[in-house]
C-alpha cells in the first residue's frame, strides 16, 4: 500500500447508528487532516494532528469524534448524525518538520450517506 | 488573512486547445501554493506547487502554472487539452505555521469541461 488510504469508501448509516471512518498513511508524515466536502460548498477542514496532538478543531458538532492512536492512522468516529453530515470526508497528510515538501497528500475518500 | 479566489465556476474549452484555470491569492509573506485536480468521488490529486525559483512551474499531466507576484496569480495552464482533463481544478496556498501546523486554504474550484 502506497500514500493514504481510507475506509470504508462507501458508508450508509442511519440517524441512531455509530460507525467509523479510518485513514492511514504509508508516506512517514506527521500531520494528519479530516476535510469534508459537501456537493456545492468549499473544502470545510474539521481536524488537524501534528505530531500525534490535535491542534486544530474548527467547530465541529461534536457528533464527531476524531481519533489519532499514532502518526499513521487517523479515526473519525460518528455517531447520531444528521443527513446534512452526508458528504465525502476527505483525510490528508504532511510532513510539518525537518524534510518538509509543502503539499498535502489526499486519499480518495470516504461517501458518507445518512438516511 | 490568507485566501484563496478561484473566479470561474466552470472553464470550457475545446479539444487541442489551450486551456487556463484562474486563481488569485492574498497571503503575508512568501506564498507556497498548489494546484490539485479531483475526479468525480476521488480524491484530491496534486499537480503541481511553486515554492521558490522559475515563475514557471511544470506538473503532472503536461500541466504547468505561472506564478506571478505583482498581479498575485497562480494560473494553472496546458497547451492542447484532453478530454481526459475534464475535473474539478483546486488552487490552495499554505499558510503560516501556527499551532505545530500548516492550514491550507483552498479556492472554491473550478469545473473544466474539454469538449470533443
Amino acid at each position: 500500500e502506497t500514500g493514504v488510504t481510507q475506509t470504508p469508501r462507501h458508508l450508509v448509516m442511519g440517524m441512531t447508528n455509530k460507525k467509523s471512518l479510518k485513514c492511514e498513511q504509508h508516506l512517514g508524515h506527521n500531520a494528519m487532516y479530516w476535510y469534508k466536502q459537501s456537493a456545492k460548498k468549499p473544502l470545510e477542514l474539521m481536524f488537524v494532528y501534528s505530531l500525534e496532538e490535535r491542534v486544530e478543531n474548527n467547530s465541529v458538532p461534536s457528533r464527531f469524534s476524531p481519533e489519532c492512536p499514532n502518526s499513521s492512522h487517523l479515526f473519525l468516529h460518528l455517531h447520531t448524525l444528521q443527513p446534512e453530515d452526508s458528504a465525502l470526508y476527505l483525510c490528508a497528510s504532511s510532513q510539518v518538520t525537518g524534510t518538509d515538501t509543502g503539499e498535502l497528500f489526499f486519499g480518495e475518500g470516504s461517501r458518507l450517506t445518512v438516511l | 488573512a490568507q485566501s484563496v479566489a478561484q473566479p470561474e465556476d466552470q472553464v470550457n474549452v475545446a479539444e487541442g486547445n489551450p486551456l487556463t484555470v484562474k486563481c488569485t491569492y492574498s497571503v503575508s509573506g512568501n506564498p507556497y501554493l498548489f494546484w490539485y485536480v479531483q475526479y468525480p468521488n476521488r480524491g484530491l490529486q496534486f499537480l503541481l506547487k511553486y515554492i521558490t525559483g522559475d515563475n514557471l512551474v511544470k506538473g503532472s499531466y503536461g500541466f504547468e502554472a505561472e506564478f506571478n507576484k505583482s498581479q498575485t496569480s497562480f494560473h494553472l495552464k496546458k497547451p492542447s487539452a484532453l478530454v481526459s482533463d475534464s475535473a474539478l481544478y483546486f488552487c490552495a496556498v499554505r499558510d503560516m505555521k501556527q499551532g505545530g501546523t500548516y492550514k491550507y486554504i483552498f479556492g472554491t474550484g473550478t469545473r473544466l469541461k474539454v469538449l470533443a
